[in-house]
């Protein structure tokens, strides 16, 4: 079956504009999960959703960022007046359930300019 | 503070030598999971150990776990070239509101 996509691939944009990022997770997997990850870095968790509710968003870096989920399946994940600071690769997973193993998207590299 | 640090930052063996990789981490658990990251293939689940389970083994990987040490490690057996990647520990908060990733290991194989 498929594996989760994200789009678009790759992003480059304008210090200031807004970007919607999008992630279709595996069908069926109840979690899914935003993480950013800079250049030779680890993951920075960012946020999870259990269907379509975030029990917690202080991973989300700051209220530039927000994320929603519709009908338990495709995520998106906006970032407001981007910044310099927010260029990274920005991965999504999901699971079947929170805390078991999660499958990733191939992530989209950001780039503010 | 972050939940999963390993060690050590870099690893260079030969092909054929093993490798281990080393995790720590600071609250209670209900697993811990390591993944592997190359730039060919992403990021891609290896093994899930229960917080109940002392050892794991999957092909050449081998994890053990010590809840009593708050540590894991993950041997790779035989190592190939195309073991070269990132390696990652990552655990879910028991509150299911969070999933840390330590800063991986960077292991490299040379041929």
């Amino acid at each position: 079956g498929a594996g989760v996509s994200q789009s678009p691939s790759n992003k480059v944009t304008e210090k200031g504009k807004d970007v919607e990022l999008r992630c279709d997770p595996i069908s069926g997997h109840t979690a899914l999960y935003w993480y950013r990850q800079s250049l030779g870095q680890g993951l920075e968790f960012l946020i999870y959703f259990q269907g379509n509710s975030a029990p917690d968003k202080s991973g989300l870096p700051s209220d530039r960022f927000s994320a929603e989920r519709t009908g338990g399946s495709v995520s998106t994940l906006t970032i407001q007046r981007t910044q310099q600071e927010d260029s990274a690769v920005y991965l999504c997973a999901s699971s079947l359930l929170y805390g078991v193993e999660q499958y990733f998207g191939p992530g989209t590299r950001l780039t503010v300019t | 503070s972050q939940q999963g640090e390993e060690d050590p930052q870099a690893l260079s063996i030969q092909e054929g030598e093993n490798a281990t990789m080393n995790c720590s981490y600071k609250t209670s658990i209900n697993n811990l999971q390591w993944y592997r990251q190359n730039s060919g293939r992403g990021l891609v689940h290896l093994i899930l150990i229960r917080s109940n389970e002392r050892e794991k083994h999957s092909g050449r990987l081998r994890v053990t776990l010590d809840t009593s040490k708050k540590s894991s490690s993950l041997l790779i057996t035989a190592s190939r070239a195309a073991d070269t990647a990132s390696y990652f520990c990552a655990t879910p908060d028991n509150y299911g509101q969070n999933f840390v990733f330590g800063p991986g290991t960077r292991l490299s194989v040379l041929p």
